[in-house]
């Protein structure tokens, strides 16, 4: 089954300590996404990935750090928690074939849902 | 970037059609526009892309007008299922979610 997986699902951790929000697809999708969804706020994308080792900034970066060593992973890195960064996190991925047919249609996990006290 | 608007709400009676208007006024010109449904505790659901003019599939229409500075979901006959929040997405590669619309469909 083709699907986008996000662990762990749920996570109530403490200010300043390291953690990662794993993200695996296995459509052998080009692109990966990352984003965080806030009450009033909506949807911001953080980070994306358009291929292996190659990664740029979204809208809300800041307190956050990924990698893309495999082309299926896209790890999300909080290298030091901060309660503003309690959210529910988005992974996604999709094609990305400008012209194509569909382009970049995003699949979504199921969500990371987040609270840093 | 993009920026995208939204009408924050609306309501509907079932069997209606129902389209919602997203504002983007400066989108870019690779930028698509893409929609999503999203049903609570779960990720968006793609629904329909397009770059200009109309594309439609089997579950909606987008309507782009040639400026592409805004674009329109048409749901024909929405049910009490299409309850949900519905997002308009610009961009490519760095992307923009719209403000979200919250459907209420009434019986």
């Amino acid at each position: 089954e083709a699907q986008v997986t996000q662990n762990p699902r749920y996570l109530i951790t403490v200010t300043g300590k390291k953690l990662t929000v794993t993200c695996s697809q296995n459509m052998n999708h080009e692109y990966m996404s990352w984003y965080r969804q806030d009450p009033g706020l909506g949807l911001r994308q953080i980070y994306y990935s358009m291929n292996v080792e190659v990664t740029d900034k979204g809208d809300v970066p800041e307190g956050y750090k990924v990698s893309r060593k495999e082309k299926r992973n896209f790890p999300l890195i909080l290298e030091s928690p901060s309660p503003n960064q309690t959210s529910l996190y988005f992974c996604a991925s999709s094609f990305r074939v400008w012209g194509g047919v569909n382009t970049g249609e995003l699949f979504f996990g199921e969500g990371s849902r987040l609270t840093v006290l | 970037l993009a920026k995208t608007t939204q009408p924050i709400s609306m309501d509907s009676y079932e069997g209606q059609e129902v389209n919602i208007t997203c504002s983007h006024n400066n989108i870019a010109t690779n930028d698509y526009i893409t929609w999503y449904q999203q049903f609570p505790s779960q990720g968006p659901r793609f629904i329909i892309q397009g770059y200009k003019t109309k594309v439609t599939n089997e579950v909606a229409s987008l309507f782009i007008p040639a400026d592409r500075k805004s674009s329109t979901l048409s749901l024909p006959r929405v049910s009490l299922s299409d309850t949900a929040v519905y997002y308009c997405l610009v961009g490519y590669q760095k992307v923009t979610f719209g403000t979200g619309t919250k459907l209420q469909v009434i019986p």
